[in-house]
């Protein structure tokens, strides 16, 4: 079955710090992968889409890799703030085309 | 910027009540979604709509599920009887002719 996998653990750094979040997927052949932001209590806002054919896409302080190898996308955050806190969902279109979320991966930047 | 409204922002209902939950998608968006988020779990897909008919369901999205696009404004998500385990916040969302997403604030929905 089709999987995407996040580490369900909160991730804890500390400001200034470059944090990196990853997904990884099972069982996909997807032309794009996509992350967004979810904030408490509130809808997930796009933030980067990465194509099969990109290895790597920059916005601001935000990078995505992309490893159609490894089946594996990276989601950096260079020096990361407090306001950077908030759940990380990668997103992948399934066999069915719908656009599927991993589960999330907790970013807390402490000051 | 123009954004996805929902509507109401919470709604609590008795076991066995229908309820409607109501979105108002980007205006030239041509795609439209329902997702759902059972509290601290993944955001899951419930349904995609498109040129007015039903383009995906999830096995989420089973009979007592139904959506509609009364006017050409409003896209409405109905639960005709629900059950305590439909409790969640649903989303919902539209895309333009890009892959990208856009999600209303959502509606949290208590079913007591």
């Amino acid at each position: 079955s089709q999987k995407i996998e996040q580490n369900s653990e909160a991730l804890n750094i500390q400001e200034g710090k470059t944090a990196t979040l990853t997904c990884n997927y099972t069982n996909y052949s997807p032309a794009y992968l996509q992350w967004y932001r979810q904030d408490p209590g509130r809808g997930p806002v796009f933030l980067l889409l990465i194509r099969e054919n990109e290895k790597e896409k920059r916005k601001e302080r935000l990078k995505v890799t992309f490893d159609t190898t490894l089946k594996q996308s990276l989601f950096h955050i260079t020096a990361s703030q407090p306001a950077d806190s908030a759940t990380y969902l990668c997103a992948l279109r399934d066999a069915g085309n719908m656009l599927t979320f991993g589960g999330g991966t907790r970013l807390m930047v402490k000051p | 910027e123009p954004e996805v409204t929902q509507t109401p922002s919470h709604q609590v209902t008795q076991m066995g009540q229908e309820v409607i939950l109501r979105c108002v998608p980007i205006s030239n968006h041509l795609y439209f979604y329902w997702y759902r988020q059972i509290l601290g779990q993944k955001v899951e897909f419930l349904v995609s709509f498109y040129n007015n008919e039903i383009s995906e369901k999830s096995e989420i999205f089973d009979d007592q599920f139904s959506v509609e696009r009364p006017d050409g404004s409003n896209f409405t998500l109905k639960i005709r009887s629900t059950k305590l385990e439909d409790s969640a916040m649903y989303f919902c969302a539209s895309r333009g002719g890009l892959e990208t997403l856009y999600f209303g604030p959502g509606t949290r929905l208590l079913v007591l």
